[in-house]
């Protein structure tokens, strides 16, 4: 089944304690990008990677890390978590796909991040 | 500053009503405009999307309207049904798709 896979899927920790959500797909896909979701904010982009050992910042970066090292894999990495960084967090995909570089974007079911 | 700006937050319709969701755009450059259907508890998944070379595309009783000039797009739900119940985001990219922008969701709620 294709899909994009994300854990851990709920995680409550504390301010300081470094974490690394992971990120997988088995789709092959070129295109990989991190999201959070906020009342009212819609999804906003953190990083993403168009292929392996490329990637580059999006709308909201600050406190956050990525690196892509595989192709199917892409972790968010966040190295002294605040209570800021409290939101739902998305994983997403998508191949480079023949209309330019816009297609269809397939999401992981999220995982929900607390920073005490 | 938001570049895509949707509204309303939230909306109630009765089952079989028309429920229309409007985004507005500032950026030029966005060439491709999907609308994404997010239940609770899932991620986003892509429902309908349109390029502004068209004004209007329809699947099934899902239709978008595009105004390039107005640098609108809106969502129009035929017959709604409670299993349309959901949070939808409107997008917007332009053709390097590197960034998809969304606008804040809108939660809507079909009532049987």
């Amino acid at each position: 089944e294709a899909q994009v896979t994300q854990n851990p899927r709920y995680l409550i920790t504390v301010t300081g304690k470094k974490l690394t959500v992971t990120c997988s797909q088995n789709m092959n896909h070129e295109y990989m990008s991190w999201y959070r979701q906020d009342p009212g904010l819609g999804l906003r982009q953190i990083y993403y990677s168009m292929n392996v050992e490329v990637t580059d910042k999006g709308d909201v970066p600050e406190g956050y890390k990525v690196s892509r090292k595989e192709k199917r894999n892409f972790p968010l990495i966040l190295e002294s978590p605040s209570p800021n960084q409290t939101s739902l967090y998305f994983c997403a995909s998508r191949s480079r796909g023949l209309a330019g570089n816009t297609g269809e974007l397939f999401f992981g079911e999220g995982s929900r991040l607390t920073v005490l | 500053q938001q570049q895509v700006k949707q509204s309303p937050q939230s909306l109630i319709v009765q089952k079989g009503g028309i429920p229309i969701i409007n985004c507005a755009y500032e950026n030029t450059a966005f060439d491709y405009f999907p609308w994404y259907q997010q239940f609770p508890g899932k991620g986003p998944a892509l429902l309908i999307a349109i390029r502004p070379d068209v004004s209007e595309k329809k699947e099934g009783r899902f239709t978008i309207s595009f105004n390039k000039s107005a640098k609108q797009f809106s969502l129009h739900i035929m017959d709604s049904q409670p299993g349309d119940s959901a949070t939808y985001f409107c997008a917007a990219s332009n053709n390097a798709g590197n960034m998809l922008t969304f606008g804040g969701g809108t939660r809507l709620m079909v009532k049987p």
